[in-house]
């Protein structure tokens, strides 16, 4: 199985603030990674695919980059309704595997 | 507008057995491959299996702790995804997702969720 590893676990964030998060693979998956944003008691959201493809109806202030093993996942400027938990994704493997998720903490 | 409803969660003592039920509309189900992604309370997410359209052979595959215990099947005259959970462990216990796969693509679409919780 292919690992996904997120870092940091936990991030405290201000409203207007640039965020970061980082995903690693355990192996080169090109750039079959997605990211999601999910909110307490409800499913997950796609935010970004194909590690920089922003989805339909996504705030531009989100952005993906990265391939190979690296990626990121950028806020530029925090709002009230990006407190959150954010996963990786890799869709590269038939066997989907996901990061441990990173939840974005009002500071 | 793409919709997935899932039913069946409930409480089940380990060992026991429960099947899931996900109702799709909004697109051709009969053309689509279907996952099941599970959450753990306060956990991660996590893909159980999938199972091809029937044109593409309708084979499934499995993620490895729930291998030769979990059976998905689907009904396309009822534009119906099933999960059958047999011998559950309590590690089992989580909320289960529907969704669409695209064979290469990222997850667009989730169900709401059915949560599934295995207790004596």
């Amino acid at each position: 199985d292919i690992q996904m590893t997120q870092s940091p676990s936990t991030l405290s964030a201000s409203v207007g603030d640039r965020v970061t998060i980082t995903c690693r693979a355990s192996q080169s998956i090109s750039s079959w990674l997605a990211w999601y944003q999910q909110k307490p008691g409800k499913a997950p959201k796609l935010l970004i695919y194909k590690a920089s493809s922003l989805e339909s109806g996504v705030p531009s202030r989100f952005s993906g980059s990265g391939s190979g093993t690296e990626f990121t996942l950028t806020i530029s400027s925090l709002q009230p309704d990006d407190f959150a938990t954010y996963y990786c994704q890799q869709y590269n493997s038939y066997q989907w595997t996901f990061g441990q998720g990173t939840k974005v903490e009002i500071k | 507008e793409v919709q997935l409803v899932e039913s069946g969660g409930g409480l089940v003592k380990p060992g026991g057995s429960l099947r899931l039920s996900c109702a799709a509309s909004g697109f051709t189900f009969s053309n689509a491959w279907m996952s099941w992604v599970r959450q753990a309370p306060g956990k991660g997410l996590e893909w159980v299996g999938r199972i091809k359209s029937k044109t593409d052979g309708g084979t499934t595959d499995y993620a490895a702790p729930v291998k030769g215990r979990f059976t998905i099947s689907r009904d396309d005259s009822k534009n119906t995804l099933y999960l059958q959970m047999n011998s559950l462990k309590t590690e089992d216990t989580a909320v289960y997702y529907c969704t669409t796969d695209g064979h290469g693509e990222p997850i667009y679409f989730w169900g709401q969720g059915t949560l599934v919780t295995v207790s004596s």
